[in-house]
Parts: structure tokens; sequence; C-alpha cells
């Protein structure tokens, strides 16, 4: 079936701009995780959903970060008044359930640089 | 706090060497542990997991055992290919923590034909 897919996979956009980054998950995975990939500060958790609520917001790093999840499916992750410092791959991945145990599959990232 | 760390990179090997990644973790309770592998231009993919200890998770010729006496998860492959280049990523998850992934920071293998 259909893997994880995100949209857009590059998006280049100006300091102070806001940006939409788009995860479709697995058809049927309940929980949904954010992580950003960036040279400096490796891999890193964002956020967390389980159907459309978002218990684990922990690994927000500012209050320009946002994220919403609708109908257990789609999310859209948002970043207002971008700093060059959000330039990094943010990575969307999903699993059947949210037990540790779970495999989570990664989709392929959007590449946000802020110039 | 709860923590992975791997080896630096990047490592470059011939092709049919012995590989070892080292990882270890620190954790509170006890966590599942995973393997993610990054191909060149590829999203990132499971290799491999373990979810108690001693237990050996294997996949495509690597293997690691979750170690909780040494608190350590080496991943290792008997004969590497050129094919097996890319970043190697060690994680830990919680039952207590959601289930999201702390990730170590990534070794680098080059493998050379």
């Amino acid at each position: 079936g259909a893997g994880v897919s995100q949209s857009p996979s590059n998006k280049v956009t100006e300091k102070g701009k806001d940006v939409e980054l788009r995860c479709d998950p697995i058809s049927g995975h309940t929980a949904l995780y954010w992580y950003r990939q960036s040279l400096g500060q490796g891999l890193e958790f964002l956020i967390y959903f389980q159907g459309n609520s978002a218990p684990d917001k922990s690994g927000l790093p500012s209050d320009r970060f946002s994220a919403e999840r609708t109908g257990g499916s789609v999310s859209t992750l948002t970043i207002q008044r971008t700093q060059q410092e959000d330039s990094a791959v943010y990575l969307c991945a999903s699993s059947l359930y949210k037990l540790s145990t779970d495999t989570q599959y990664f989709g392929p990232g959007t590449r946000l640089t802020v110039l | 706090g709860n923590s992975v760390t791997q080896m630096e990179g990047p490592v470059t090997l011939s092709e049919e060497a012995f590989l070892t990644i080292n990882c270890t973790y620190t954790a509170t309770g006890y966590p599942s542990l995973f393997w993610y592998v990054q191909y060149p231009g590829e999203g990132l993919q499971l290799l491999l997991k373990a979810t108690k200890a001693d237990d050996k998770g294997s996949n495509k010729g690597f293997e690691a055992t979750y170690r909780k006496e040494t608190t350590s998860f080496h991943l290792e492959k008997g004969s590497v290919q050129v094919s097996d280049s890319a970043v190697y990523f060690c994680a830990l998850t919680l039952e207590s923590n959601t289930g999201k992934l702390i990730f170590g920071q990534g070794t680098t293998l080059q493998v050379k034909p």
C-alpha cells in the first residue's frame, strides 16, 4: 500500500514568511509524529498526535510552530514568521498505534530553506 | 534524561569487511531499541528492532542484540557491500514517552569496492 507522503518536497521561503508543511500518513495509522533533521541538532522530535489530539507537543521549539491533524489522517505543521534557524528537513512518521514497540514509517521529508 | 550515543563517523570500510557501529543508551524504564537507515537520497527506514533485553534484531545480514547490562545495542554485519553505504541511526522509545523516537546523532558508513 501507499507509504507516508509529504508535501512539498522542497520549500524555499524568505525570513518572516509563514509556511505550511503537509503529511499524509499510512491509512489506518492512529499515531503520527513530526521530527526535524538538521545538521547541528540531528533528528529531533517535535510533536505527536493520537487521532486528532496532540498529547505531546514538548518538542516544538517555539510558539511560532503549531500543528493540527484532521479526520485522524492528514496533518499540517505550520511555522509562522520563519527564521533562518528553521532551515531543516521536516519528517513525518506514522505508526499503527502509539505503542513504544511499534515501527514508525517515515515520509520522504520536506526540505525547508529560509533565506 | 533519556539519550542515545553512537560512535562518531564517518566509518570507511572495504567491501566484505566486518562492520560494528556502537550504540549505547541511557533510559529510565525499559526502552525498545531500533536501528534506522537512511540511504542516499531516500527517507528513513527501519532496519531492525528489539523490544526487550537479550532480544536480537536482524535484517539484511545486519544484527543487533539488546544488552541491558551494558545498555548497548551495537549494530554488526559480517560482510558489508557497497550498497550498505548510508547513514545509520540508533534510537529508543519508552512506553511512558508516547512512543516518540529518541535518536543518536547518526553514523555515516562508506563502503569502498
